[in-house]
This record gives structure tokens, sequence and C-alpha cells, in this order.
């Protein structure tokens, strides 16, 4: 079974500052996939940011970059200059691999981290 | 190219109405994934398909859920005698296969009065 954890319900950043997201995880599979998106206020799931598990860089995008240390499980979100645009529901998620290496092809979401970019 | 096509974007049924819920799937892509999300909560998986195909239907509750992806159409989530709890958003997201990035759309938001 997989398990996606993020602890903080709410974060608030001023503007142009950095903000760290936390998300830990918890699998078994061999490999797998770790992502970011991000819901604004009218709903719809806009995708940030990949991780494969055998990744050895960091993956970034743009202004999003992933911490992620596998012997801890963790892949939090680090969002850099930090735009009013920004605030949103962000969304941590998995997508796991059997033992012969085959996707499960879902996904599994954690709760959520509000964050609201102050001016 | 059009992305991850739902429809429609905001549904209300009576209780004990049926709900049916579209998806179109990004071109290329045969892969559809459908989640429910509670107020307040993350996303759920309910079911993954593939042309005429369930792979996985782990997340569907037992009873009253159904959902098909024919060889020709969108992918349909359907709901028979709706209850006050299946009142949520319900999202389908497709992908080329198991092992790309899935795309969702914009999402379904049902309300069962």
């Amino acid at each position: 079974a997989q398990k996606i954890t993020q602890t903080q319900p709410g974060m608030f950043v001023q503007e142009k500052e950095a903000v760290t997201l936390d998300c830990t995880y918890d699998t078994s599979d061999p490999s797998y996939g770790l992502f970011w998106y991000k819901q604004p206020s009218s709903g719809e799931m806009i995708f940030l940011i990949y991780q494969g598990s055998y990744d050895q860089q960091n993956a970034t995008e743009g202004r999003y970059s992933l911490n992620f240390q596998k012997a801890r499980k963790s892949a939090n979100l680090v969002i850099s200059a930090s735009q009013l645009g920004d605030s949103a529901m962000y969304f941590c998620a998995m997508r796991g691999t059997n033992a012969g290496g085959t996707s499960y092809g879902k996904l599994t979401f954690g709760q959520g981290t509000i964050l609201t970019v102050h001016p | 190219n059009a992305g991850v096509m739902q429809n429609p974007r905001h549904l209300v049924r009576r209780r004990g109405q049926e709900a049916r819920l579209r998806c179109s799937p990004m071109k290329g892509h045969s892969h559809v994934y459908w989640y429910r999300q509670l107020p307040e909560e993350g996303l759920k998986f309910m079911v993954y398909l593939q042309k005429e195909n369930i792979i996985d239907e782990s997340g569907m509750p037992k009873e009253r859920f159904s959902a098909e992806f024919p060889k020709e159409g969108p992918s349909i989530l359907r709901i028979q005698q709706v209850v006050r709890g299946d009142s949520a958003a319900y999202f389908c997201a497709s992908s080329s296969g198991a092992n790309t990035e899935a795309f969702f759309g914009q999402g379904t938001r049902l309300t069962v009065v």
C-alpha cells in the first residue's frame, strides 16, 4: 500500500519569498514517481513537477523544485520567489510499480496544503 | 490539441436520480482514470480504464457506481440512485501509458439535493 502525508494544512508566505511544502511518503514498491499538483480556487488540477525514484538529480521546473530525499522518504516542493498567483491548494501524489516493474497507473494523493501568499 | 474535457462542469441531481459524468481524454491517450474529491480532502482514486477494459477498479464503491470507456466516444462514470454523500468533485485524467504523465480535466462538481 502507498501513503502520502502532507502535515501542513496551511502555509503563509510573503510575496517574493521562498516557501517549502512538505511531503512524506511510504511505499514498498521497487520504483515509483512523485508528483506535485496545484489546485487554485477555480478547481482544476495543474501538474507542476515530477520526480522519479531513480532520478539522480532533483527535479526543477522554473520556480518549482523538488527536494527529494529518498532515505527520509520525503519529496518537498520548494517554490522560489512566491507570487500572489501561487495562492492555491497543493497536492503531493505518488505512482508506484509492481514487482515486475509495471506501473499501477493510478495516483495516491496526500490531503493537501493550502498556500496563501501575502503581498 | 485540446486537453482532457469533462462535462458537465456542474451537475445537480435529486436523491435517487442517476448521474452520468463524461470524460474525453486528450488526443492519443488511451488510459483514463477517475478520481473523487470530497470537500476539504485530497483526490481518491476510483477506477482506471483502458479502451474497452477496466484495469483497476479497486477504488470504486461496490454498488451504484460503474465506469466504461468504449471503443468510440468518451469515458462515462455512472452513479445510480445518488445519495447526498455522492456530492463531490469528480476528476478524470488521461495518459498515453500507465507510466506517463497524467493530465487532468477540470472536473465535474456533483451536487445531490
